[in-house]
């Protein structure tokens, strides 16, 4: 089976930096997302991590440590609508590729 | 370019009633299907995924069902809905490994 666990809250102020960590446990790995989700919309896709390092794109960069099943999403520069909901999902399987989603992380960006 | 179409957007539903929730895909062909749900305040959980027309895969027990009977068209139901039925139900499709999600339905079971 799959566990991922994310924390449920964070609050930052605008302009600030805040980071999103993600640790897993799973059989079958082939990857890690972060989606971005909207009160009352579809997750947007936001970055995919399959090998170890640091992925950057522009404002938001996400990391992957396999060995450890660890992951983070950084949010730089936040801004007010960077509120949202941040998932972290694991992809697993083969050829099927499934996607177990973690509960989610609520981001409040205040002014 | 690919799109994907959820209906109906909204359903309130008696405790009891049946249920159809509709997912098209257009503009690729032979894609990986997905039904997830999302409870309030809870991540997404998978239904079911196919792979193909007539192959359906269920992750979870439970009293929803899941078909393809067209390439691009995935439908999930339900003969008796629960008041635990309530949720969002988001479609998603794949090529590869990343997933494309529809509008979804908020369903309400009242």
């Amino acid at each position: 089976g799959q566990n991922i666990d994310q924390p449920t809250e964070m609050t930052a102020t605008e302009g600030a930096i805040v980071q999103i960590n993600c640790t897993y446990q799973t059989s079958g790995f082939n990857g890690l997302f972060w989606y971005q989700q909207h009160a009352g919309e579809a997750p947007t896709f936001l970055s995919y991590n399959v090998l170890d390092g640091l992925e950057e794109k522009g404002r938001f960069s996400s990391f992957l440590s396999r060995s450890k099943g660890y992951s983070y999403l950084l949010l730089k520069e936040l801004q007010m609508k960077d509120s949202a909901s941040y998932l972290c999902a694991v992809s697993y399987g083969s050829n099927d590729y499934k996607l177990s989603f973690g509960a989610g992380t609520t981001v409040t960006v205040r002014a | 370019s690919q799109t994907i179409h959820q209906w109906p957007a909204t359903l309130v539903q008696p405790v009891g009633s049946p249920l159809s929730l509709e997912c098209t895909v257009e503009g690729t062909s032979n894609p990986n299907l997905y039904w997830y749900r999302q409870a309030a305040g809870r991540g997404l959980q998978l239904l079911f995924y196919s792979v193909g027309i007539g192959q359906i895969s269920s992750e979870v027990p439970q009293n929803l069902s899941a078909s393809r009977p067209q390439d691009r068209q995935f439908i999930l139901s339900s003969k008796k809905l629960l008041l635990s039925d309530s949720g969002f139900y988001l479609c998603a499709w794949s090529s590869d490994y990343e997933q494309y999600f529809g509008p979804g339905t908020r369903l309400t079971v009242t």
